[in-house]
C-alpha cells in the first residue's frame, strides 16, 4: 500500500527565518508529486508539481521553492519566511499528471509564522 | 482562467435532513470534475469523480451530476449524518497545467 509521510507535523517560525518541509511517498515508483497550500479557512492552491526527479514546475509564485532530490521525496523551502507563508502545506501524489486521476494527499504541515 | 465557485459556508444542518452544496465552474476545456472531503487535521480525500458530461458520480450516499450545459456539479445527499461533518471541495482538472483547481470549500456541520 502506498503511504505518504510529511514532516514536520507543525512548525512555528520567525519572520525572516529559513524553512524546509519534506514529504516521502512509499510504495509507488515514479509518482507525480505536488505541493499545495491552504490558508486558514481558505481553499487549496497548488504551488508546485513534479513529474520526475530533478524536475519541478512552479504554478504560483509565493517566494517558495521546491526540489525533488529522489524519486520518492519532495522538499519545499525558502530562505526567508514571510507572515503570509502561514497556513497548511499539503504534499500530494498521483499516478498520472492530474487529469481524471485521483490525487492522494498527506496529512499536512501546519506552519505559523510569527 | 479556470475557476470553481461553491456554496458559501458554513452550513449547519440537523441529522436526517437533506444536503445540497452548489458548485459552478468555468473552463474552456472538457474537464473531469471532483468532490473531495477534508476532515479536521487531515488532507483532503476523494469522495468521487466524474470524467464525462451528463454522468453521475456517487459514494457514501453523496451524489453529483456533471451538467455541462449549466456548468454545474452540485453535491447532494438525501439524509446527512453527524459523521458527514467536514469541509467539502469541488474541483476541476486542468490538463494543460497538470493541476486541480479547487473551489473555496464548504464547511458542513451536522447537529445530532
Amino acid at each position: 500500500a502506498q503511504t505518504i509521510h510529511q514532516w514536520p507535523v507543525a512548525e512555528i517560525k520567525a519572520v525572516g527565518s529559513p524553512l524546509s518541509l519534506g514529504c516521502t511517498i512509499k510504495g509507488k515508483s515514479s509518482p507525480n508529486l505536488y505541493w499545495y497550500w491552504q490558508a486558514t479557512g481558505g481553499t487549496l492552491q497548488q504551488l508546485f508539481y513534479s513529474i520526475t526527479v530533478g524536475q519541478v514546475e512552479s504554478v504560483v509564485q509565493l517566494n517558495l521553492s521546491a526540489s525533488r532530490p529522489k524519486d520518492d521525496q519532495f522538499i519545499l523551502s525558502t530562505e526567508k519566511l514571510l507572515l503570509s507563508h502561514s497556513g497548511f502545506y499539503l504534499c500530494a501524489w498521483s499516478l498520472l499528471p492530474t487529469g481524471n486521476t485521483e490525487v492522494f494527499f498527506g496529512k499536512g504541515t501546519r506552519l505559523t509564522v510569527v | 482562467g479556470d475557476s470553481v465557485t461553491q456554496t458559501e459556508g458554513p452550513v449547519t444542518l440537523s441529522e436526517g435532513t437533506s444536503l445540497t452544496v452548489n458548485c459552478s465552474y468555468e473552463t474552456k476545456q472538457y474537464p473531469t470534475l471532483f468532490w473531495y472531503v477534508q476532515y479536521p487535521g487531515e488532507g483532503p480525500q476523494l469522495l468521487f469523480k466524474v470524467p464525462k458530461a451528463n454522468e453521475k458520480g456517487s459514494n457514501r450516499g453523496f451524489e453529483a451530476t456533471y451538467n455541462k450545459e449549466a456548468t454545474s456539479f452540485h453535491l447532494q445527499k438525501a439524509s446527512v449524518q453527524e459523521s458527514d461533518s467536514a469541509v467539502y471541495y469541488c474541483a476541476l482538472s486542468d490538463y494543460n497545467q497538470g493541476k486541480l483547481i479547487f473551489g473555496q470549500g464548504t464547511k458542513l456541520s451536522i447537529k445530532p
